[in-house]
This record gives structure tokens, C-alpha cells and sequence, in this order.
């Protein structure tokens, strides 16, 4: 059973910057992994940020960013926004299967 | 404009029948590997299983938990992906969210499964 580890909490102020990062029971994450990033915010449904480590969609604010960063997955946010609180999850690929992250609380305070 | 709309979910009890549809429109749904994701009351995201493309095999994939119970199948020339799960538990209530591949990265607004007796 492949677990995907993330942060479960992480507090920012305004204006600063924050890297999240998910982690794989099975060694190092690569690109092989394509990580994926979404976003949820409450009531509703999740959206796409982050494909394939890096790839950001039409809709994807330029202060999120994706990489890999010591052996995991990692989304930044440079200059965080108010409207950025929200459950982040991660997603690596394995083959046959997918696999998503617990989530990270991100609270802006 | 992309749209993804998910119908079917209710109330069943153990031991029932579900199906899901996804409604597609507004991009080349036939070229998409479509996803159904769950995510159970206050919990997180549990990916469901995955059908590919005709061109690539149209192979579909399953998570542990929905293996063997659940079936997924998609009409391109209806636009719609199904789910057509079996043997319902109780631990399979959740909202199930219709979604694309991260590539186009689209998700419908999700149907309530609730399972109990």
C-alpha cells in the first residue's frame, strides 16, 4: 500500500511565501511520478494547479509554482494571498495507479 | 466552455447498485483519460480508477478498495463517462467527482453517494 505523505497543516501571513511538499513511501519522487497539484477550497470541488511537476494551466495564479525539491514533490506559493487559504492535495502516479496525498491545511494569518 | 456534470448519486443501501454518468462538453472529450475521484464526508481525496483513451487501449485501472465492484466505461460519441459501482459498502459514501486527466484538468461539481441502511 503507497502512501503519500504530506504537511497535515501550515500557517503564512500575507505577502510571504510558503512551499508545501508530498512525499512518497517508495523512495524518492521524480518526474516519472508526474505530481500533480489541486487546490480545494470549502464546498468546493477541487481545481488543477500544478501537472507533471511543473505545468501550470490557463487559470493557475504565476505565484504557484511546482518542482522537485529533495526527493519530493513541491508546490510554492511566492506572495501569498488571502484567497489562497484553502486544502492543497498532491497526486503522484504509480504505474496502474494513482495515488493522493492527505492534504495540507494552508491558513493565511 | 467546459463542462463536466455528474448525475445518478442517492441514497442505497449495503449490499446495492449505483451508476454514475459524467456529462462532457466543450472540449475533445474522445482525446481525454477521464478520472472518478471520491472524497468521503470531512475526509480527503481518494483517486477511484481511470479509463483511457480508445487509441490507448481504452484500459481502465482501479483503486484497491473499488477493485472488482466497481466498473468504469465511457460513449465518445455520447460524450459521457459511467461508473457503475456494485456491492456498495458503507465506507464508499462520498462525493465522486467526474475529472479529466491533468493535462486539460477539468472536474464536475461532483454527486452525493450516500450508502446505509
Amino acid at each position: 500500500q503507497t502512501v503519500v505523505t504530506q504537511e497535515p497543516s501550515l500557517t503564512v501571513s500575507p505577502g510571504g511565501t510558503v512551499t508545501l511538499t508530498c512525499a512518497s513511501s517508495t523512495g524518492a519522487v521524480t518526474s516519472g511520478n508526474y505530481p500533480d497539484w489541486f487546490q480545494q477550497k470549502p464546498g468546493q470541488a477541487p481545481r488543477t494547479l500544478i501537472y507533471r511537476t511543473s505545468n501550470k494551466h490557463s487559470w493557475t495564479p504565476a505565484r504557484f509554482s511546482g518542482s522537485l525539491l529533495g526527493g519530493k514533490a513541491a508546490l510554492t506559493l511566492s506572495g501569498v494571498q488571502p484567497e489562497d487559504e484553502a486544502d492543497y492535495y498532491c497526486q503522484l502516479y504509480y504505474g496502474g495507479a494513482q495515488v493522493f496525498g492527505g492534504g495540507t491545511k494552508l491558513t493565511v494569518l | 466552455e467546459v463542462q463536466l456534470v455528474e448525475s445518478g448519486g442517492g441514497l442505497v443501501k449495503p449490499g446495492g447498485s449505483l451508476r454514475l454518468s459524467c456529462a462532457a462538453s466543450g472540449f475533445a472529450f474522445s482525446n481525454a483519460w477521464m478520472n472518478w475521484v471520491r472524497q468521503a464526508p470531512g475526509r480527503g481525496l481518494e483517486w477511484v480508477g481511470r479509463v483511457k483513451i480508445k487509441t490507448d487501449g481504452g484500459a481502465t485501472d482501479y483503486a484497491a478498495p473499488v477493485k472488482g465492484r466497481f466498473t468504469m466505461s465511457r460513449d465518445d460519441s455520447e460524450n459521457t463517462l459511467y461508473l457503475q459501482m456494485n456491492s456498495l459498502k458503507t465506507e464508499d459514501t462520498a462525493v465522486y467527482y467526474c475529472t479529466t486527466g491533468t493535462y486539460e484538468g477539468y472536474w464536475g461539481p461532483g454527486t452525493l453517494v450516500t450508502v446505509s441502511s
